[in-house]
């Protein structure tokens, strides 16, 4: 198994705000994904990257993918209280594309 | 999308019981599943692949005598927790491999008593 650790483990912050995740492992991941999770629900999918120094957007979320396919980050411009979640990196490593998750960071985000 | 169901949503039973989880993809077939197990607070950590047509593969510390997984066809692995325990208690979830991504269902809670 290939670690993936997340950080911070917590945030809150108010709304308007930015925040950043970080995601980093020793190990090369062919692809790495960034998962939102509600309570009691399944994690969403909000963006796989697979090419070292990608960098993709999604309205205020952006995503961005080490060099070496080692650590991504997700960013969060002007959160907003609908962003509020757990948000997870998950990694794939092998052939089956088994995911490897990260602990998570509950994203909290008061009005 | 493409979507992943899981029957029930939750389930209560009482130690020494067995339930059965079943995970479907509703619109794809899906030759891979995945389950993974989550505790409170914590991250998904995946239990065991499952492959249509032949045995599952468990993960390091997940005992397969315990958590049956049979995966019938292509649009349907169950997950069968043999006699439960309280320690058992957690929030179940399945993915389905699909053409471009894992779907995830949107899992099932076990509570044992």
């Amino acid at each position: 198994t290939q670690l993936l650790e997340q950080s911070p483990q917590f945030l809150s912050i108010q709304e308007g705000e930015n925040l950043t995740v970080y995601c980093n492992s020793s190990s090369v991941f062919s692809s790495l994904q960034w998962y939102r999770q509600e309570p009691g629900e399944g994690p969403v999918l909000l963006v796989t990257v697979v090419t070292g120094g990608e960098v993709k957007k999604l309205k205020r979320l952006t995503f961005q993918f080490g060099d070496a396919r080692k650590d991504s980050s997700l960013h969060i411009t002007a959160a907003q209280p609908g962003d509020t979640g757990l948000y997870l990196c998950a990694g794939t490593y092998d052939s089956w594309g088994k995911l490897q998750f990260g602990a998570g960071t509950q994203v909290v985000v008061t009005p | 999308g493409a979507v992943v169901s899981q029957h029930p949503s939750w389930v209560i039973c009482k130690s020494g019981t067995s339930v059965k989880i079943e995970c479907r993809s509703l619109d794809f077939q899906a030759t891979t599943m995945f389950w993974y197990r989550q505790f409170p607070k914590q991250s998904l950590m995946l239990m065991a692949t499952s492959n249509e047509g032949s045995k599952a593969t468990y993960e390091q510390g997940v005992e397969k005598d315990k958590f049956l997984i049979n995966h019938a066809s292509l649009t349907l692995s169950t997950l069968t927790v043999t006699s439960a325990h309280p320690e058992d208690s957690s929030f179940y979830i399945c993915s389905a491999k699909g053409p471009y991504e894992q779907y995830f269902g949107p899992g099932t809670r076990l509570t044992v008593t």
